[in-house]
Order: structure tokens, then C-alpha cells, then sequence
């Protein structure tokens, strides 16, 4: 099956700092979402982008279908963007089910 | 807003007891997922459903069954609860519409 990485595993951030999130996938992709999961663990939609970039708010997302990768950036972050951040892919011919990265835990610190 | 309900926040139920979640989505998808993460291992499909009354196993189906009676709504089903069933349980919904797939708020289950 199709194979998600996601790094940094792991990422310490002092408010306001910025950073990249990155997300590669080993095959060809109908779709790709980025989640956000928040401390009672619900996943929380932040894009639909199976292509192209996006924006909402101080977050932003791209993705190069071509070549096999997305990235999430966060401008000025804030505490409350902590949680766990995850890519999940799509294939139509999977039968539109959804195959997840292994996240990146993001901590902001005030 | 796409709504995807699930029945319990928390759960605590005994080894070897038959145990339900549900999970109501309110978009008229057609597709419905049941996901568990767990540390280390992250989100494992363990059923999906792309239509009433069909299912399709996932990567992780064993001690586990589905039913899907009715399009807005998807139940999963241990048989028989054991220990290593212990976990966050997601169920989520996709189809025509807004695009992407909507998830639930989650069930943490414990199997004491």
C-alpha cells in the first residue's frame, strides 16, 4: 500500500516563530488532507488540497502532486496551534479511503 | 457544518462483554470509516463503509464487526471486548458534497 511520512516527528516552537511541516507520499494521490488534533483528541480539518496552496488565517499548505509531497507552514504561532498535526492521503482506487502520516507533535511554548 | 457524532466521549467495559459504537454523520455520505490510533502506531483503518449494508474490511478487522442499517449512521461492534482493544476509537464520513473526509470527536474505550 501506499506509504505516508511526515516529519519532523517532533517540533518545540517558542510563540510567534514560524515553521514547516512536511508530508511525502510514496504514490500518486486523488486527494490529501491536513488535520489538526486537539488535546481531547478530536481531528480537526484544516485543508483539502490534493494540489496547489492554500490559505487560511496564519496557516498555509502546498502540495506538489508531481512530486510526491505536501507542506503545512505556520506563521506566528501561538499556543494553541500544539497538538498533533497529520497528513492523510486518498485513493480512488483504494476505495477512497484515507492513509495517514505518522504525525509531527508540535509544542508552542509562550 | 458537516456533524459527525459519536455516542461516547469515554467508555469503560469489562473483557469478553459485546460492546457498540456509534457513529451518526448528518451529510447524507456516502462513505463512513472506523479508525483507532494508538501510541506509536498512529491511525489504522479498521472498517470502512461505502454503502448501506456494504463494508469492507480495512488493515486491522480481527475481534471486530460493523453494520451500516442506514446510510447516516455506522456502528462498530466487539464481540467479545478484550485488553488490547484498548484505545481511541474515530469513525469518520466522506461523499459528494464538501470535499474530504469529517471526523467524529472520538471514544477513548478501556477494556478492564
Amino acid at each position: 500500500g501506499i506509504q505516508v511520512e511526515q516529519s519532523p516527528p517532533d517540533l518545540i516552537l517558542q510563540e510567534g516563530a514560524n515553521s514547516t511541516l512536511r508530508c511525502n507520499f510514496s504514490d500518486s494521490v486523488n486527494n490529501l488532507q491536513w488535520f489538526h488534533q486537539n488535546p481531547w483528541g478530536q481531528l480537526i480539518n484544516l485543508f483539502y488540497i490534493p494540489s496547489g496552496t492554500k490559505q487560511n488565517g496564519r496557516l498555509s499548505a502546498t502540495t506538489v502532486a508531481t512530486e510526491r509531497y505536501s507542506l503545512l507552514y505556520i506563521s506566528s504561532s501561538q499556543t494553541t496551534d500544539s497538538g498533533v498535526y497529520f497528513c492523510a492521503v486518498e485513493r480512488r482506487a483504494a476505495g477512497n479511503k484515507l492513509t495517514f502520516g505518522g504525525g509531527t507533535r508540535v509544542l508552542v511554548k509562550p | 457544518d458537516v456533524k459527525v457524532t459519536q455516542s461516547s466521549r469515554y467508555l469503560v467495559k469489562r473483557t469478553g462483554e459485546k460492546v457498540f459504537l456509534e457513529c451518526v454523520q448528518d451529510m447524507d455520505h456516502e462513505n463512513m470509516f472506523w479508525y483507532r490510533q494508538d501510541p506509536g502506531l498512529g491511525l489504522r483503518l479498521i472498517y470502512f463503509s461505502y454503502d448501506v449494508k456494504m463494508k469492507e474490511k480495512g488493515d486491522i478487522p480481527e475481534g471486530y464487526s460493523v453494520s451500516r442499517e442506514k446510510k447516516e449512521r455506522f456502528s462498530l461492534i466487539l464481540e467479545s471486548a478484550s485488553t488490547n482493544q484498548t484505545s481511541m476509537y474515530l469513525c469518520a464520513s466522506s461523499g459528494a458534497g464538501i470535499p474530504g473526509a469529517f471526523f467524529g470527536q472520538g471514544t477513548r474505550l478501556t477494556v478492564v
